[in-house]
């Protein structure tokens, strides 16, 4: 199947700080990527849609303004946390959608703010 | 709203014993329903799809999945289960893809 990449895959950071994750589509061009969220023992969150080209679709509550998305190429997307707090801290996971309609996942970033 | 319910949250099985996971779906539009598995330490993998075509759709690791649209019921099959089965399930629904709660499998072997 096809591979989507995600860096970091773990990452610490101090309150106020801001942290960016990347996702990549590394055997196909995704015009869609989608960010998720998973809490522990939970199931994942759609955060945003990120298309290619245009600004990112974000799900009712998630604030566009703490949760910025870059998608500026067929195979990149990136997650930008911004003056991350203690609450932020999960489980991020991205997705790539193929031609065929199907999602595939990356390995997903964990992230720990302090 | 679309939404996808999965019944059964926990579910333990003794190696060799068949498994069906259940998976309702409420949504408007065009239908596209999949099965991901999340095994531990691991990221989600796709098991199967279903877009159109025949209803009973077939997946890797013996897994399959039947689409039936009056009861928007999609859900997952296999006949007999192995201790690497245990992992957590999702279903998932829609373009946007709307998931379930998610089923965790315990196969003792």
């Amino acid at each position: 199947g096809a591979v989507v990449s995600q860096h970091p895959s773990w990452v610490i950071c101090k309150s106020g700080t801001s942290v960016k994750i990347e996702c990549r589509s590394l055997d196909f061009q995704a015009t869609t990527m989608f960010w998720y969220r998973q809490f522990p023992k939970q199931s994942l969150m759609l955060m945003a849609t990120s298309n290619e080209g245009s600004k990112a679709t974000y799900e009712q509550g998630v604030e566009k303004d703490k949760f910025l998305i870059n998608h500026a190429s067929l195979t990149l997307s990136t997650l930008t946390v911004t003056s991350a707090h203690p609450e932020d801290s999960s489980f991020y996971i991205c997705s790539a959608r193929d031609p065929g309609e199907t999602q595939y996942f990356g390995p997903g970033t964990r992230l720990l703010v302090l | 709203a679309q939404s996808v319910s999965q019944h059964n949250h926990h579910v333990i099985l003794s190696e060799a014993a068949s498994l069906e996971l259940g998976c309702n779906y409420s949504y408007g539009g065009t239908v596209n329903l999949f099965w991901y598995v999340q095994y531990p330490g691991q990221h989600l993998q796709l098991l199967l799809k279903y877009f159109s075509g025949d209803p009973l759709v077939k997946g890797i690791k013996g897994f399959e999945a039947e689409f039936i649209k009056s009861k928007f019921s999609f859900n997952l099959r296999k006949p007999s289960v192995q201790w690497s089965d245990t992992a957590e399930y999702f279903c998932a629904a829609g373009n946007m893809l709307t998931f379930g709660g998610g089923t965790r499998l315990m196969v003792k072997p």
